[in-house]
């Protein structure tokens, strides 16, 4: 069973269409983030989630909503894409939001979006 | 800001060969971790220091945390074509966000 499985694994779209892309966890952790890996490979937060409330929204267009139905779960939708979007979305967990050093991540295999 | 930089950015090698790689801020860190990123894959964690000067191994992979909390580094020793990856060093600032750097990129040749 995958720890933090992600879909889809690639994804190719126009610009202005509206995309969600989907994350599970099932480790039983706390706390889930949305990171993007730009070309460069520069991995950068974007948002953190602690059992389903919002406690990391970094500088990311309004374009972009995370939503968390429950802990297990952690959703990205994007509206109105833009050919700058196009990067690598990493969906992770840890088993709580950075207390004691173990705050190790699991990450999943990644989202490539192709924005065209 | 609280910033991490790695060197080098990009290192090609023989099997067999040793090297190190590099973490380092002007920030103390209460702990660094170290990932490896394979092509297509998440990163993968590999260890976390905790403590100024402490040295962890894992088999072949040397890693140590600075005696101020500032710095790692990484030394692998007889590079192997498996240890081909990007090797990403990661803190945690203070507003418990966790911040990575921008990584290394191994590539060991056969």
């Amino acid at each position: 069973d995958t720890a933090v499985s992600q879909t889809p694994k690639y994804l190719v779209t126009q610009m202005g269409n509206d995309k969600s892309i989907k994350c599970e966890q099932n480790l039983g952790h706390d706390t889930m983030y949305w990171y993007k890996q730009d070309s460069k490979k520069f991995l950068k937060i974007m948002f953190s989630y602690n059992n389903k409330e919002l406690i990391i929204n970094e500088t990311v267009p309004n374009r972009f909503s995370p939503k968390s139905p429950d802990k297990a779960h952690l959703n990205l939708h994007i509206n109105s894409l833009e050919l700058g979007d196009s990067a690598v979305y990493f969906c992770a967990s840890s088993p709580s939001r950075g207390g004691g050093p173990n705050y190790g991540y699991t990450f999943g295999s990644g989202t490539r979006l192709t924005v065209v | 800001t609280q910033l991490l930089e790695q060197s080098p950015q990009f290192l090609s090698i023989q099997e067999g060969e040793n090297l190190t790689v590099y973490c380092n801020s002007s920030s103390v860190f209460s702990s660094l971790q170290w990932y490896r990123q394979e092509p297509g894959e998440g990163p993968v964690l590999l260890v976390t220091v905790v403590t100024g000067g402490e040295v962890k191994k894992l088999k072949r992979l040397t890693f140590q945390f600075g005696d101020a909390r500032k710095d790692s580094s990484l030394h692998i020793t007889a590079a192997q074509p498996g240890d081909t990856g990007l090797y990403l060093c990661a803190a945690k600032t203070s507003y418990d966000k966790v911040i990575f750097g921008p990584g290394t990129s191994l590539s060991v040749i056969p």
